[in-house]
């Protein structure tokens, strides 16, 4: 069964700083593209970021409202995505989920059996 | 303006179709983009549904019903979800998404009630 399990939130203040795990199992996490997505209380969906198979390059892309402060890495070897969120704002209140992203050769949409699966999300609560 | 615009909430009937739109903000040609379709219920992450870029490539999720289909209106700049034969279980938030210069767009969800 594919799933992905996220862990590290909590309440921090303004300023503050937390690191976001998500533990991937049932499918090769070495092939997958990941991204961060969050879910501020009571509002819609906002993508915070994407990162790409070391394979593909292993690149990194951002929402404007999280670049230069979040950082998304990947430790193969431990299957887990991380997001390194710094200098957290009140806004940045949420829960964060993990996904499998989709994937492309070229402009080509690649599917597989771990397309586009999500994690039930952990929260992060900044405030003073 | 937001990339994607979706009304805020629709109302159906069960056994009905319901039709959810996700309006392009204008200089986003609608042929340029794959639509992504994702249901979120309450205290519950999102499920992927579908996505649509022409007929001949589109997508649905694993286990996702045939009763969703997707498809795009070139005259209103929008991506399409139609849901037919309605169900009490298909009520939920709808959200859409594009990808645009490497970054991904959601709009700010429908709120489906089927009464």
């Amino acid at each position: 069964e594919v799933q992905l399990v996220e862990s590290g939130g909590g309440f921090v203040k303004p300023g503050g700083s937390l690191r976001l795990s998500c533990a991937a199992s049932g499918f090769t996490f070495t092939n997958a593209w990941m991204s961060w997505v969050r879910q501020a209380p009571g509002k819609g969906l906002e993508w915070v970021g994407r990162i790409k198979s070391k394979t593909d390059g292993g690149t990194t892309d951002y929402a404007a409202p999280v670049k230069g402060r979040f950082t998304i890495s990947r430790d193969d070897s431990k299957n887990t995505l991380f997001l390194q969120m710094n200098s957290l704002k009140t806004e940045d209140t949420a829960v964060y989920y993990c996904s499998t992203s989709h994937q492309y050769s070229g402009s080509r949409p690649v599917y597989n059996y771990y397309t586009d699966v999500w994690g039930k999300g952990t929260t992060v609560t900044v405030s003073s | 303006q937001p990339v994607l615009t979706q009304p805020t909430s629709l109302s159906a009937s069960p056994g009905a179709s319901a039709r959810l739109t996700c309006t392009l903000r204008s200089g986003f040609n609608l042929g340029d983009y794959r639509i992504f379709w994702y249901q979120q219920k309450p205290e519950s992450p999102p499920r992927y549904l579908l996505n649509y870029y022409s007929d001949s490539s589109k997508h649905q999720g694993s286990g996702v019903p045939s009763r969703f289909s997707g498809s795009k209106d070139a005259s209103s700049n929008a991506g399409i979800l139609v849901i037919s034969g309605l169900q009490s279980e298909d009520e939920a938030d709808y959200y859409c998404m594009i990808w645009h210069n490497s970054a991904s767009w959601f709009g700010g969800g429908t709120k489906l009630t089927v009464l």
